[in-house]
């Protein structure tokens, strides 16, 4: 059965400084991998996704993630934290290869000034 | 803002009551699909409409069900409403059917029962 594990439920890192949210995940499939940013009282936004070929995957806000399938894992990072990057983040893998998405707990990001 | 609208934003009920929960998807798109968000449970698929059509169940209880009408707005109906049923309820649209298509959420329901 397919999981998600995100690593930390809480990552706090200083403005400028590297974000790095860990994502590991399970699947009997090749999977496909999403990464989503939610903002406090705001619906979830897709900030990038894996599906085929190139394995680091660019998203939108400066973020990119690595599909390493020896690893099994789909980490977030950003260069330099921006104060505007606080919010929660959350990895999903397709299930089965199909639409339904499983989430992983989520990690809340907090960037200190 | 991803263009699918959620009403009602907040909905405060007692146990054993019905809510309806309405979504309306971003124009064009085809599927809709149902989550639920705890602090219990996280986030997790309920159930998925293309074009009218259920096409997938998540973990969605007996006492919930769904639809989507003929101008591909959704419902989602929660009865017999039990004190764990507090939640967000997010909708989120797709284009297509496709796993790799892209889900847009939308700001959710806040469903609270007491």
């Amino acid at each position: 059965a397919q999981s998600v594990t995100q690593l930390g439920s809480h990552v706090s890192v200083s403005e400028g400084a590297l974000v790095l949210l860990r994502c590991n995940y399970s699947s009997s499939v090749p999977p496909y991998l999403f990464w989503y940013v939610q903002y406090p009282n705001q619906g979830l936004q897709l900030l990038l996704k894996y599906t085929t070929g190139a394995t680091l995957v660019k998203g939108i806000n400066g973020f990119e993630a690595e599909f390493k399938k020896s690893e099994t894992s789909f980490h977030l990072t950003k260069p330099s934290a921006h104060m505007s990057d606080a919010a929660e983040y959350f990895c999903a893998v397709s299930k089965d290869g199909t639409y339904k998405y499983i989430f992983g707990t989520g990690t809340r990001l907090k960037v200190l000034a | 803002d991803s263009g699918v609208t959620q009403t009602p934003k907040h909905l405060i009920t007692a146990t054993g009551q019905r809510v309806t929960l309405r979504c309306s998807p971003r124009s064009g798109d085809l599927s809709v699909y149902w989550y639920q968000q705890s602090l219990d449970q996280g986030l997790q698929f309920l159930i998925q409409y293309y074009n009218g059509e259920e096409r997938a169940k998540g973990n969605i209880l007996e006492r919930f069900s769904a639809q989507q009408f003929p101008d591909l707005h959704s419902e989602l109906n929660l009865s017999s409403l039990e004190l764990g049923d507090s939640a967000l309820y997010f909708c989120a649209s797709s284009p297509r059917l496709g796993p790799t298509d892209t889900q847009y959420f939308g700001p959710g329901t806040r469903l609270t029962v007491l």
